[in-house]
């Protein structure tokens, strides 16, 4: 079955240290983007990729890098640098740009819950 | 620029009663509005959308929504609620080709109760 396939799960972090979150897609989808959810705050745009080797800052990219090596892969570290990492995570993927024949929507992995210990 | 504005951060419904959940969007390109619907702990589920087409939209297990330029407007519904539809729902807006690129609104939790 084509997918987004997140790892992993659930992700406990020291503080001082980085830690990666794996995305990975089987959907042949150009586009990636990384999300933070908060509770009451919905989803911000952390990062996002249109192409294999570039990718743009969202709306909340301090204390996080990304790599995009593969069209497959986008994995997300979250740095020490990020004050409050403690949230879930999800990674999503889109044709782009848009074909019109109907795959307009973004689909999402299942998330990674990380929590600061 | 683009921003999305859910009235109701919680709404909760007897089975069997409407569902009603409340979307207002802002943005300086037409837009592509989505509904997505998340259970706890998994990631997001696409409900319905509208990109240009009819402003009446039919979605999965039931919903429809309604895009109101005049209104801006994007108001999710459902005529009979069931119990599998307790969730967190979330309205989102794509500016301009990029689908995936989205502005969420705060989300809203939908109880049902018996």
């Amino acid at each position: 079955d084509g997918g987004i396939t997140q790892s992993p799960k659930y992700l406990f972090r020291k503080e001082g240290q980085n830690v990666t979150l794996s995305c990975e897609q089987n959907l042949n989808h150009d586009a990636m983007y990384w999300y933070r959810q908060d509770p009451g705050q919905g989803l911000r745009l952390i990062y996002y990729s249109q192409i294999v080797n570039d990718f743009q800052k969202g709306d909340i990219a301090e204390g996080y890098s990304v790599s995009r090596e593969k069209k497959e892969s986008f994995p997300l570290t979250v740095t020490s640098a990020q004050k409050n990492p403690t949230a879930f995570y999800l990674c999503a993927s889109s044709i782009d740009p848009p074909t019109g024949k109907g795959n307009t929507e973004a689909f999402f992995g299942q998330g990674t819950r990380l929590t600061v210990v | 620029a683009q921003s999305v504005t859910q009235l109701g951060s919680h709404v909760s419904v007897s089975e069997g009663a409407l569902v009603l959940l409340r979307c207002n969007y802002s943005s300086s390109v037409p837009p592509y509005l989505f509904w997505y619907v998340q259970y706890p702990n998994q990631g997001l589920q696409l409900l319905l959308k509208y990109t240009s087409a009819a402003t009446l939209v039919k979605g999965i297990n039931g919903f429809e929504a309604e895009f109101k330029k005049s209104e801006t407007s994007f108001h999710l519904t459902k005529p009979s609620a069931h119990m599998s539809d307790a969730a967190e729902y979330f309205c989102a807006v794509a500016g301009g080709t990029s689908y995936g690129k989205l502005t969420f609104g705060q989300g809203t939790i939908l109880t049902v109760h018996p």
